[in-house]
């Protein structure tokens, strides 16, 4: 079947703006998780879903960052007012369960002009 | 505070050799370890896991070994393929790692070369 798909692929916006960034998880996986990964780093964890609601969302650095998952499938990942700090590959994972193997999308490459 | 550390940036080895790539953890709850691979453009493919009850585990030229006491896990390839020319990356569950993260907790990954 489809793997996780993430939308869109590259993203360049300027300093100020408001993003979204789509994920569409593996049809059935309950459990779905938003990462960010710089230059020369691995991903770093942001927000886990199970089901439609935010697990744990411990991982957002501060409240210019917000996810939805409103039908427990489709997720939004989204960033106000942009800075430049924000540019990264923005990666979606999902799970059947909690402590399933995570399967991840191609990612979001984001650039803050 | 990395608690999972991936020391070598890069790694070449020639084909058909062996490939041994490194990690080490500092945090002691860790009880479960992954390996992930990564081509460019394309997002972190699951490789290969161990349990902290084990100390091997082996599926087909891929075997990850766990030295618990040195807090240190290898991923070894062999024969190395062209193929296998990607980002590696080790990770483990956060939920030990304090703030009750759900997630993975990545290294920040070896680039493997693999030369003809």
């Amino acid at each position: 079947g489809a793997g996780v798909s993430q939308t869109p692929s590259n993203k360049v916006t300027e300093k100020g703006k408001y993003v979204e960034l789509r994920c569409d998880p593996i049809s059935g996986h309950t459990a779905l998780y938003w990462y960010r990964q710089s230059l020369g780093q691995g991903p770093e964890f942001l927000i886990y879903f199970q089901g439609t609601g935010a697990a744990d969302d411990s991982g957002l650095p501060n409240d210019r960052f917000f996810a939805v998952r409103p039908e427990g499938s489709v997720s939004t990942l989204k960033i106000q007012r942009t800075e430049r700090g924000d540019s990264a590959v923005y990666l979606c994972a999902s799970s059947l369960g909690r402590t399933d193997t995570q399967y991840f999308g191609p990612g979001t490459r984001l650039t803050v002009l | 505070d990395q608690q999972v550390k991936q020391n070598s940036p890069s790694l070449s080895v020639q084909e058909g050799r062996i490939s041994i790539l490194n990690c080490d953890y500092t945090n002691s709850m860790f009880d479960y370890f992954l390996w992930y691979k990564k081509y460019p453009a394309e997002g972190p493919t699951f490789l290969i896991s161990i349990s902290s009850i084990k100390d091997k585990n082996e599926d087909g030229r891929f075997t990850v070994f766990l030295n618990k006491s040195a807090k240190h896990l290898s991923l070894h390839i062999v024969p190395s393929q062209p193929g296998d020319s990607a980002v590696y990356f080790c990770a483990a569950p956060s939920l030990y790692s304090g703030g009750g993260a759900d997630g993975l907790t990545f290294g920040k990954g070896t680039h493997l070369i693999i030369q003809p």
